[in-house]
């Protein structure tokens, strides 16, 4: 099974609605991340957590939100699509204590606002 | 905005060839990362390279740093089809408080058979 998961996987949504990214991890990790990439622009970071009781703003927060439900889940919410929100997401976990911060990456859910 | 960048955006070999990405980025680093992502997928971490090494090998993989001048390249040697890939440099700032990777644009890599 993969070390880190993402649901869905795909998802088509029409502008203003509410969407929930999940990520899930067997890895054991404290750090979280979400990410999105559009063509060009590689990945930009949106949220990050350190453990539980810890969120972060990234580079491109807004229009977004997220929760760490527990050590091994981090979702991502657009609490109201809009278009240029249509890309590719990606959740992230790295080893506080292995200090070498590799990160380990989740498949990907392709959004598409309609 | 981000602050690796790479040089060049495509390039498109021969099976056999050798392949080289060059990285640029702003900051002083404990560590620079590479990565390769296939099309439409997660990315996999391939190697890194802390701020005091100045080369780095793992099987067909060679990473150079050049702290004084900011930069790093990645040779890939004999590449073959399955090589085909976009390859991200990552940076670990030393102003970074909490494992904040900073990500290139990448580099298509495109090797024909």
């Amino acid at each position: 099974d993969a070390d880190v998961t993402q649901t869905p996987r795909n998802r088509i949504t029409k502008t203003g609605k509410r969407i929930m990214l999940e990520c899930s991890q067997t890895k054991g990790h404290d750090r979280m991340y979400w990410y999105r990439q559009d063509p060009g622009l590689g990945l930009r970071l949106i949220y990050y957590s350190f453990d539980v009781k810890d969120i972060n703003k990234g580079e491109i927060s807004d229009g977004y939100s997220v929760s760490r439900q527990a050590q091994a889940k981090f979702s991502l919410s657009l609490e109201s699509a809009i278009p240029n929100q249509t890309a590719l997401y990606f959740c992230a976990t790295s080893d506080l204590v292995a200090a070498r911060n590799e990160q380990f990456f989740g498949p990907g859910t392709r959004l598409t606002v309609l | 905005s981000q602050q690796g960048e790479e040089d060049p955006q495509a390039l498109s070999i021969q099976e056999g060839e050798n392949a080289t990405m060059n990285c640029s980025y702003k900051t002083s680093i404990n560590n620079l990362q590479w990565y390769r992502q296939n099309s439409g997928r997660g990315l996999v971490h391939l190697i890194l390279i802390r701020s005091n090494e100045r080369e780095k090998h793992s099987g067909r993989l060679r990473v150079t740093l050049d702290t004084s001048k900011k930069s790093s390249s990645l040779l890939i040697t004999a590449s073959r089809a399955a090589d085909t890939a976009s390859y991200f440099c990552a940076t670990d700032p030393i102003y970074n408080q909490g494992g904040k990777l900073i990500f290139g644009q990448g580099t298509e890599l495109s090797v024909k058979p």
